[in-house]
């Protein structure tokens, strides 16, 4: 079974912090996503990449960066930390052939305190 | 700019009872739509999409149709189950797919 692994289930931050959020997909997929998910807003695109070193930015990429070194891996990176990037994380991939959408990781629930 | 509004929630139902889930999108060119599917503690999964108009999406006894004319692609279900408790997602796509918008989510709480 094709599989998307967040590395953290649960994280509390402290303001300020640099924080580190992990994504590995299992299937060889080129298309690599971050999204966050708040209550009323639904999913947000924050950044996605299409290759290795490649990114691009989503509807909402201030305050966050990435880093795509290995096809494989997709880390979402919080320079500072602050209160309002408390929020549920969902990471994603997508073979760049296909239509069938998105395979999304469990996510990782992030407290910044 | 493209867009999907879902109904707001939550949605408690009886077993067995039947389900609408109503979605309408905005969007310029020809978009495919999706529903997606978070159980508690899990991401989303794909329940079902439809790429054109007329099309209909069919999954675990779930259907939508993609109405062009109205904008629309609710969610139906003729008799609901408790394990269908969860939150659906409506989206849409285009182009090369790299972007997916999403509505808010509707919860369903399906009750034995």
């Amino acid at each position: 079974d094709v599989k998307v692994t967040q590395s953290s289930r649960y994280l509390v931050k402290r303001t300020g912090e640099k924080v580190f959020l992990e994504c590995v997909q299992d299937m060889d997929h080129e298309n690599m996503f971050w999204y966050r998910q708040d209550p009323g807003l639904g999913l947000r695109l924050i950044y996605f990449s299409y290759d290795v070193k490649m990114k691009e930015k989503g509807d909402i990429p201030e305050g966050y960066s990435v880093s795509r070194e290995k096809k494989e891996r997709f880390s979402l990176i919080l320079e500072s930390a602050s209160t309002n990037q408390t929020s549920m994380y969902l990471c994603a991939s997508r073979d760049r052939g296909e239509i069938l959408g998105y395979t999304f990781g469990s996510g990782t629930r992030l407290t910044v305190v | 700019g493209d867009s999907v509004t879902q109904m707001e929630g939550p949605v408690t139902l009886s077993e067995e009872a039947f389900l609408t889930i109503n979605c309408t999108y905005t969007a310029t060119g020809y978009p495919s739509l999706f529903w997606y599917v978070q159980y508690p503690g899990e991401g989303l999964q794909l329940l079902l999409k439809a790429t054109k108009a007329d099309d209909k999406g069919s999954n675990k006894g779930f259907e939508a149709t993609y109405r062009k004319e109205t904008t629309s692609f609710h969610l139906e279900k003729g008799s609901v189950q408790v394990s269908d408790s969860a939150v659906y997602f409506c989206a849409l796509t285009k182009y090369n797919f790299n972007k997916f918008y999403f509505g808010s989510g509707t919860k369903l709480n399906v009750k034995p």
